[in-house]
């Protein structure tokens, strides 16, 4: 079966840095996605990785190894709007987006 | 319009009603998808379309159907509803199949009693 492995909660502080892992077995690789889903809102793309490697984007970052089934993302400089869920998805061989459950950050001031 | 939207935002429906979920883009994207998302699970994809004219079954099609008519509309049906079905409803496009990220309505809170 397909699986995508995520904390389900983790807390940090305002200003610090936190990263959100995410493991995944799948049928197929073709490009994992990372979301932002604030409480009662739609999610919202925040990264893409296909290769291996970081992708930087401002305080967000996404790393991808492909051979491990393992990704992450890394908030810095974390601010009282970075609370929400974070999704990880991966793209599969049939080009379908398999979900995990999410992980809900609480950012403590 | 910009981007998607989905109506009802909520809704609550007595079990054996047939209920549409209504889905619209303006942003001409080929690819349309329907989720729902339940609490501790991930979206699950229920239905959708590479392209009008076109749908295919996700994970869970059970109990739902779906129509590809235009580009613009993809309404999501549920010819009978059961309590099972108590889910929030995400409608999400693309600007083709496979390709790029999703973008997703609001969302639609159904409540079956």
């Amino acid at each position: 079966g397909q699986n995508i492995d995520q904390p389900t909660e983790m807390t940090a502080t305002e200003g610090a840095i936190v990263q959100i892992n995410c493991t995944y077995q799948t049928s197929g690789f073709n490009g994992l996605f990372w979301y932002q889903q604030h409480a009662g809102e739609a999610p919202t793309f925040l990264s893409y990785n296909v290769l291996d490697g970081l992708e930087e984007k401002g305080r967000f970052s996404s790393f991808l190894s492909r051979s491990k089934g393992y990704s992450y993302l890394l908030l810095k400089e974390l601010q009282m709007k970075d609370s929400a869920s974070y999704l990880c998805a991966v793209r599969d061989q049939d080009y379908q987006l398999i979900w995990g459950a999410g992980t809900k950050l609480i950012i403590k001031p | 319009i910009a981007g998607i939207t989905q109506a009802p935002t909520s809704q609550i429906l007595a079990a054996g009603r047939r209920m549409t979920l209504r889905c619209t883009q303006d942003m001409r994207h080929n690819a349309m998808y329907w989720y729902r998302q339940d609490l501790g699970l991930g979206l699950r994809l229920i239905h959708y379309s590479n392209t009008a004219g076109t749908t295919g079954k996700g994970e869970v099609p059970d109990g739902y159907s779906v129509s590809r008519a235009n580009t613009d509309d993809f309404p999501l049906t549920l010819a009978s509803a059961v309590p099972s079905q108590t889910s929030v409803y995400f409608c999400a496009s693309s600007e083709a199949a496979g390709g790029g990220e999703q973008y997703f309505g609001p969302g639609t809170r159904l409540t079956v009693t």
